[in-house]
């Protein structure tokens, strides 16, 4: 696997379940992103871990929680979604987290019923 | 906070140029622009770091005017392969980086 990953890449999942997203970058970077792209909206920056650490919540809801267990694994726990957190769920990684250039991952397409 | 693009969309027939703003209220350090195709991940192009410098990538190029905080990218002699919608994305003082709303550009035969 080159670049960055990202699992599944398409998920439906009802307002009480509970899913994770999985995101592997293979670049050796130290720094990781979670992004959420709605229609008709910008990008929107949710986490960025830096070495691990996370460095931004950019105050986003509780029922988001993200998990960097290292450099090159991220993760977005998912539980009790409101259907407006139907999106693409964008992972991106940078060498460092001084606002490099990033490279992202395919995306998770989620849709909450 | 975030960046304003315009044109909102474009259309352009091959080689012909275009030109895509991105506007600050902000005091930048740097601007990067990026590139998604319908149903694909963002692509980076490229950086500009405050100091004004233009860089070029193929027939694509970009300023930044640090005064005026705002940066455009140019691209000459379009081929179908730019479509796309283009993005910047601005690093400002505070340390806060936001996207841009985001150019459609279409390129037809």
């Amino acid at each position: 696997e080159t670049g960055v990953t990202q699992t599944p890449r398409h998920l439906v999942m009802g307002m009480t379940n509970k899913k994770s997203l999985k995101c592997e970058q293979h670049l050796g970077h130290n720094a990781m992103y979670w992004y959420k792209q709605s229609a008709k909206k910008p990008l929107e920056l949710m986490f960025v871990y830096n070495f691990k650490e996370q460095t931004e919540n950019n105050s986003v809801p509780s029922r988001f929680s993200p998990e960097c267990p290292n450099s090159s694994h991220l993760f977005l726990h998912l539980h009790t979604l409101q259907p407006e957190d139907s999106a693409l769920y964008l992972c991106a990684s940078s060498p460092r987290r001084g606002w490099d250039e990033q490279y992202f991952g395919p995306g998770t397409r989620l849709t909450v019923t | 906070q975030q960046p304003v693009q315009s044109p909102q969309a474009v259309i352009l027939r091959e080689g012909e140029d275009a030109v895509i703003n991105c506007s600050s209220s902000k005091a930048l350090y740097s601007v990067h622009w990026y590139r998604q195709k319908h149903g694909e991940a963002p692509v980076f192009l490229m950086i500009l770091l405050k100091g004004g410098e233009q860089k070029g990538h193929e027939k694509i190029s970009a300023s930044f005017n640090e005064k005026k905080q705002q940066s455009s990218l140019y691209l000459t002699a379009s081929q179908l392969s730019y479509s796309g919608t283009y993005f910047c994305g601005t690093a400002n003082t505070g340390n806060q980086f936001y996207f841009g709303t985001g150019t459609s550009l279409t390129v037809i035969p």
